[in-house]
């Protein structure tokens, strides 16, 4: 069974850093995953593929802001110096043969 | 630049089929597979299929195996995703991503509304 746990809901404040989580169970914690942004009433964009030893590898124009690391069964994306624009929903996503999954999402409010 | 546009809303009554088309531009259409991934008023996203215009190769999410049908016209750089036997909960934008494994560009969505 292949799930991604993200917790529903984030806040920090503008100019600050904050630190999501995508938690994969423990028999995929070498697995990759990838991280999506939705702005409100937008699309998905994507933002980074995150492997388990924390290389990653960023989207087309994602700024230097947005980074990932990985520790165990958990994948971290963290947004630093936050922007209004940030202000969105992030879907984590990983993969097994012949499936795709997504995490829950996490709202992430810029106060 | 990586493009792909999507075909105009459709309302649906239910029972019926929709035919959702993905046009890409900007890369080698059959480098790369398609994704097809949905999202239902305020939920979040579901995978519903991947295909390689390359082999025709594809996954299916379970849940949508018996019901969707993803195609290519690698001519027309064309996706296609047909969904039949349409209910009320199939109500949701559905979106076309490049990749194979993890989505690297993504389409604007189509909005599908079921409604009798």
């Amino acid at each position: 069974q292949l799930v991604l746990t993200q917790s529903p809901s984030a806040s920090a404040s503008l100019g600050a850093s904050v630190k999501l989580t995508c938690t994969l169970s423990s028999a995929q914690s070498s697995y990759a995953i990838a991280w999506h942004q939705q702005q409100p009433e937008k699309g998905p964009r994507y933002l980074m593929k995150l492997n388990s030893d924390g290389s990653h590898t960023k989207g087309d124009g994602i700024p230097d802001r947005f980074s990932g690391s990985s520790s165990g069964a958990e994948r971290y994306l963290t947004i630093s110096s936050l922007q209004s624009e940030d202000e969105a929903d992030y879907y984590c996503q990983t993969w097994d043969t012949g499936i795709r999954v997504f995490g829950g999402g996490t709202k992430l409010t810029v106060l | 630049q990586v493009q792909l546009v999507q075909s105009g809303a459709e309302v649906k009554k239910p029972g019926a089929s929709v035919k959702v088309s993905c046009k890409a531009s900007g890369y080698a259409f059959t480098s790369s597979g398609i994704n097809w991934v949905r999202q239902a008023p305020g939920q979040g996203l579901e995978w519903v299929g991947w295909i390689s215009p390359y082999n025709g190769d594809r996954d299916y999410a379970q849940k949508f195996q018996d019901r969707v049908t993803l195609t290519t016209d690698t001519s027309a750089t064309t996706a296609y995703m047909e969904l039949r036997s349409l209910r009320s909960d199939d109500t949701a934008v559905y979106y076309c991503a490049r990749g194979r494994q993890d989505f690297h560009y993504w389409g604007q969505g189509t909005l599908v509304t079921v409604s009798s």
